[in-house]
């Protein structure tokens, strides 16, 4: 067990539709980021927070939309869905960011499935 | 920009025989690597790391990485696999001013007994 949670587990929606997925990170973590995984494109990154701002931005689609509370709890909006956005999304999260002092930990993700 | 190349989405040994996994990096600036492993249906876990302090790394489950800068590679090895070892084994390179991490494409270890 990480530390990171996620939920819901699974997901189950049709295209057109809206969903948000929400993450708690670690206890003392202060970013978040988020990582999409799907067959076609592997895993790729989408969006880091950092103590509630927006610190980068990766491949993540205009239709898609994330952001972190003050208790640094993350959530990721997906709209208007499509079939390919069916994946897994994982949140991970480190204490400050920086990859030469710290762990990303992953959550055990959400799967998407849209119909 | 950053990248990381594994070469082989999968390899099979035998129960007891070496584990060899590889990765090459792509990079401008001396990069931090990383190798995590992803069990069925479950998250990503860390393996181990570079950050440059050694170019031998010693990570969990006896996964050991040595940094190569003159071959780019970040190859992972294990001197003997155990069955619980099958999993898909990703390596990621972090892009130092964002932190971000990019990953390879994946390679998935069966172990036979």
């Amino acid at each position: 067990d990480s530390g990171v949670t996620q939920t819901p587990k699974h997901l189950i929606t049709a295209t057109g539709q809206r969903v948000t997925l929400r993450c708690s990170p670690r206890s003392g973590d202060l970013s978040v980021y988020w990582y999409q995984q799907s067959l076609d494109q592997g895993l790729q990154f989408l969006i880091q927070y950092y103590n509630g701002e927006e610190r980068a931005k990766g491949n993540i689609l205009e239709r898609f939309s994330a952001q972190q509370f003050p208790d640094l709890h993350s959530e990721l909006n997906l709209s208007s869905l499509e079939l390919g956005d069916s994946a897994l999304y994982f949140c991970a999260s480190s204490v400050r960011g920086r990859a030469s002092t710290d762990t990303q930990y992953f959550g055990p993700g959400t799967r998407l499935t849209v119909l | 920009a950053q990248s990381v190349t594994q070469l082989g989405s999968h390899v099979s040994v035998s129960e007891g025989a070496l584990v060899l996994l590889r990765c090459n990096y792509s990079s401008s600036v001396p990069p931090y690597l990383f190798w995590y492993v992803q069990y069925p249906n479950q998250g990503l876990q860390l393996l181990l790391k570079y950050t440059s302090a050694a170019t031998l790394v010693k990570g969990i489950n006896g996964f050991e990485a040595e940094f190569k800068k003159s071959e780019t590679s970040f190859h992972l090895t294990k001197p003997s696999a155990h069955m619980s070892d099958a999993a898909e084994y990703f390596c990621a390179v972090s892009e130092g001013d964002t932190d971000k991490l990019i990953f390879g494409t994946g390679t998935r270890l069966q172990v036979f007994p």
